[in-house]
């Protein structure tokens, strides 16, 4: 069965400091890699996404680096403030696959990020 | 707002009632999904809709019937559901399948 896997399960980082979320893959078929931020109450919302054509994207505060040799990618937050705690999932799919099913993602991380 | 739009937000209901959960986008989207978000689980995937035609089921109780009229409306009709059936269910559109997915609030759904 394809799989996501995701860690570490919660994150504790103080404002202003880096959050790093992992995640890996097995499916060397998958070629569309999203992030998506759920706050409580709400459905996850798309953060950030990448393709295995590149190793890194950047988007304000948020990186993806994917390192597609590991079946790797991961999550960076610059300057964390309280405003990102929220819990963080990463996901991934094989567009190109002309399939018809959607998203496998992972077990999701808790971010509490102190004041 | 998202773009999708899920009613009730929250349910509570009995082991022998029937419900019906209801998710509209305003997208243009062509492809819906059914999700449910249990507590330390991956979302797991429900149900796919691909141009209102069901691609994917993935081995899903039949006390959970999904229906999609047209291409902007979907719905989970539940009946004798089990206490182990409580969690939040999330609908979500995409353009395609498998690609960028926008999710809705979600549906609190409580089975007593």
């Amino acid at each position: 069965q394809q799989q996501v896997k995701q860690s570490p399960q919660s994150l504790i980082v103080q404002k202003g400091g880096i959050s790093i979320i992992n995640c890996a893959y097995e499916n060397t078929a998958f070629d569309y890699f999203p992030w998506y931020q759920q706050f409580p109450g709400k459905g996850p919302a798309l953060l950030i996404a990448i393709r295995p054509d590149v190793s890194e994207k950047k988007e304000g505060r948020f990186t993806i680096s994917f390192n597609k040799s590991a079946k790797q990618f991961s999550l960076h937050i610059m300057d964390s403030q309280p405003g990102d705690s929220a819990t963080y999932f990463c996901a991934a799919s094989m567009v190109s696959g002309g399939g018809a099913d959607g998203l496998t993602f992972g077990k999701g991380t808790h971010l509490i990020i102190q004041p | 707002e998202t773009g999708v739009t899920q009613t009730p937000r929250h349910l509570v209901m009995g082991m022998t009632n029937k419900k019906s959960l209801k998710c509209e986008q305003h997208l243009g989207h062509n492809a819906m999904y059914w999700y449910k978000q249990s507590a330390k689980k991956p979302l797991e995937l429900m149900f796919v809709y691909n141009f209102k035609e069901q691609t994917e089921n993935n081995s899903v109780p039949s006390r959970f019937s999904p229906e999609c009229p047209n291409s902007s409306h979907l719905f989970l009709h539940l009946h004798t559901l089990q206490p182990e059936d409580s969690a939040l269910y999330l609908c979500a559109s995409s353009q395609q399948t498998r690609t960028e997915a926008f999710f809705g609030q979600g549906t609190r759904l409580t089975v007593v």
